[in-house]
């Protein structure tokens, strides 16, 4: 069983376009967590959620809304997707929020904005 | 402003031999550093990690030194193997306070073990 999966692991996509990415983790964690990594490699955190609130949100454009049904799941919304939206969108869930956690990551949804 | 530094984007190193690992931080208030491995099209999986309270943890063939002074750690493998050929993410936090977990990661070396 995988502990962190995302669905899709690839999407191909116009501009303009609203799209979302989907995460569930079987850990039975407290907090989840998206990343993008861009074309520099860089992984960067955009979100988290412990226990379905919202913790964390760095300067990500409102486009993307995460939602978070249940502390199991963690989803990506991104509406109007642009060119710049193109990366690799990692999910990850730890045991509760806060430092001095190991995050355990999703294997990553690739996405091109043509 | 880069937080985590890995100024080698990539090593190479006989199978058998040490791997080193450099990473660089200059935020002071990190006080958790972890290590991650990425293959590719996978997810980085953890490898190992270290409190500011320490300044060595080893983990099988895996050991990372700290060294706050120099805001300097580094990843050692011995013996390297071919299937440690992966990127090698560090990473930082904040154990107490801060912004709830959030990991700070450094860019990422590519290491390649030759048999």
């Amino acid at each position: 069983d995988t502990a962190v999966s995302q669905t899709p692991k690839y999407l191909v996509t116009q501009m303009g376009n609203d799209k979302s990415i989907k995460c569930e983790q079987n850990l039975g964690h407290d907090t989840m967590y998206w990343y993008k990594q861009d074309s520099k490699k860089f992984l960067k955190i955009m979100f988290s959620y412990n226990n379905k609130e919202l913790i964390i949100n760095e300067t990500v454009p409102n486009r993307f809304s995460p939602k978070s049904p249940d502390k199991a799941h963690l989803n990506l919304h991104i509406n109007s997707l642009e060119l710049g939206d193109s990366a690799v969108y990692f999910c990850a869930s730890s045991p509760t929020a806060g430092g001095g956690n190991i995050q355990y990551f999703g294997a990553g949804t690739r996405l091109s904005v043509l | 402003d880069q937080q985590v530094k890995q100024n080698s984007p990539s090593l190479s190193v006989q199978e058998g031999r040490i791997s080193i690992l450099n990473c660089d931080y200059t935020n002071s208030m990190f006080d958790y550093f972890l290590w991650y491995k990425k293959y590719p099209a996978e997810g980085p999986t953890f490898l190992i990690s270290i409190s500011s309270i320490k300044d060595k943890n080893e983990d099988g063939r895996f050991t990372v030194f700290l060294n706050k002074s120099a805001k300097h750690l580094s990843l050692h493998i011995v013996p390297s193997q071919p299937g440690d050929s992966a990127v090698y993410f560090c990473a930082a936090s904040r154990y107490y306070g801060g912004s709830q977990g959030n990991l700070i990661f450094g860019k990422g070396t590519k290491l390649s073990v030759k048999p």
